[in-house]
């Protein structure tokens, strides 16, 4: 069974920097197949797609969040973590992490419970 | 990016009924087309891949159909389970956008 669960600040000051970390178990971070991602969800809102990172290293981010919004991988930790920078209100939101799998179609097929992160002075 | 356009925004529907969910994309993404169940206070899950690819585990009464810009999400013979919120995204291009979302409610 594998389960991912994401770690955290719960509460961030506006301009700070936002650190979390994804932990994943019963799968490895190093594995090629998956891309590890991170989803983010305004309360009462939809889902936005922040960015993903290959265990090569290869990342892609959401166009409008580039330069504030870096990944990494620890394989030897098997987690991967996002860094955002600048925080304002708008980036309080419920933090999913997720694993997008796939061969000739991608989809994220394991999520963790979420963090809820608030950004407040 | 590309704009994935739900509709309706919300339903309200019975146990037992047969409802349809749509999703428009604002340029052709072929079957690049994802659906997702989110119950309230939870994590979304995997409903329908490749716009009508059914993981496993996924009951039967889910189906997915469409290609290009319209797609759509049938459940027939709602179960109680079912209420929740449902969400489409398009694979076909990152940066991943989803629709806003469709709340299925009780009636």
């Amino acid at each position: 069974q594998v389960q991912l669960q994401e770690s955290g600040p719960g509460q961030v000051k506006p301009s700070q920097t936002l650190s979390l970390t994804c932990t994943v178990s019963g799968a490895s971070t190093s594995n090629g197949d998956y891309y590890w991602t991170w989803i983010r969800q305004p309360a009462g809102k939809g889902l936005e797609w922040i960015g993903r990172i290959h265990p090569s290293g290869s990342t892609n981010f959401k166009p409008s969040l580039r330069g504030r919004a870096t990944m990494s991988v620890d394989t030897s930790k098997n987690q991967f973590s996002l860094r955002l920078t600048s925080l304002t209100v708008e980036d309080t939101a419920v933090y999913y992490c997720a694993g997008e799998m796939g061969r000739t179609h991608w989809y994220f097929d394991l999520w963790g419970r979420g963090t809820l992160v608030t950004v407040t002075s | 990016d590309i704009q994935m356009t739900q509709s309706p925004s919300s339903l309200s529907a019975s146990v037992g009924d047969r409802v349809t969910i749509t999703c428009r994309a604002s340029m052709n993404i072929g079957k690049y087309l994802n659906w997702y169940q989110q119950n309230a206070g939870k994590a979304p899950r995997l409903l329908i891949y490749a716009a009508s690819s059914l993981p496993s585990g996924v009951p039967s009464r889910f189906s997915g159909s469409g290609s290009g810009t319209e797609f759509s999400l049938t459940i027939s013979g709602l179960q109680p389970e079912d209420f929740a919120s449902y969400y489409c995204q398009q694979s076909f291009s990152v940066s991943y956008t989803f629709g806003q979302g469709t709340k299925l409610e009780i009636k």
